[in-house]
């Protein structure tokens, strides 16, 4: 039984496409987490959702945009994918905000040719 | 600007020995710090975490300690093991209106030799 998990594992597209990852959890948490994993290896948080309210927006293009259709649920839609969105996506969720252990999901990795 | 910062890239290790693994910080309102590890194509796993008004925090073979006027940590491993060998992560908040952000450091390689 996954506690995070992620569709698709493996993303190739072309650029100017628009995709969709999507996040589920079954651990009952109320926040959930996007960060992108870029070439050097830094995870950098990207969004947060705290039931279903975005919480955290970090200075993401407004191509991508987050939705939480309920608090077990957060996708990430890219549009217009561009080469430099080539990354692993890692979804994550906590309990509550705020000083909480994060539990991470396997990872999206996109490949934008 | 990096405010955690993992200054060694990888480290080895002899099975039974113990590995050290440091984490320096910048940021004064980092508040709360965990270690996070990561086998390849995996997510990261939590390991131990560790709160300001504590200077160590021990979970079986895992110790972290916290030198908040340095602001550096360490994980220990004791006695490592050939199965530990992953990417360790350092990762930080800062509390209040951070709402749960995490700063994460680049990442430290951990080979155990058998």
């Amino acid at each position: 039984d996954t506690a995070v998990s992620q569709t698709p594992k493996y993303l190739v597209t072309q650029m100017g496409n628009d995709k969709s990852i999507k996040c589920e959890q079954n651990l009952g948490h109320d926040t959930m987490y996007w960060y992108k994993q870029d070439s050097k290896k830094f995870l950098k948080i990207m969004f947060s959702y705290n039931n279903k309210e975005l919480i955290i927006n970090e200075t993401v293009p407004n191509r991508f945009s987050p939705k939480s259709p309920d608090k077990a649920h957060l996708n990430l839609h890219i549009n217009s994918l561009e080469l430099g969105d080539s990354a692993v996506y890692f979804c994550a969720s906590s309990y509550r905000q705020g000083q909480e252990t994060q539990y991470f999901g396997p990872g999206t990795r996109l490949l934008v040719l | 600007d990096q405010q955690v910062k993992q200054n060694s890239p990888s480290l080895s290790v002899q099975e039974g020995r113990i590995s050290i693994l440091n984490c320096d910080y910048t940021n004064s309102m980092f508040d709360y710090f965990l270690w996070y590890k990561k086998y390849p194509a995996e997510g990261p796993t939590f390991l131990i975490s560790i709160s300001s008004i504590k200077d160590k925090n021990e979970d079986g073979r895992f110790t972290v300690f916290l030198n908040k006027s340095a602001k550096h940590l360490s994980l220990h491993i004791v006695p490592s093991q050939p199965g530990d060998s992953a990417v360790y992560f350092c990762a930080a908040d800062a509390g209040g209106t951070s709402y749960g952000k995490l700063t994460f450091g680049q990442g430290t390689i951990l080979t155990v030799h058998p």
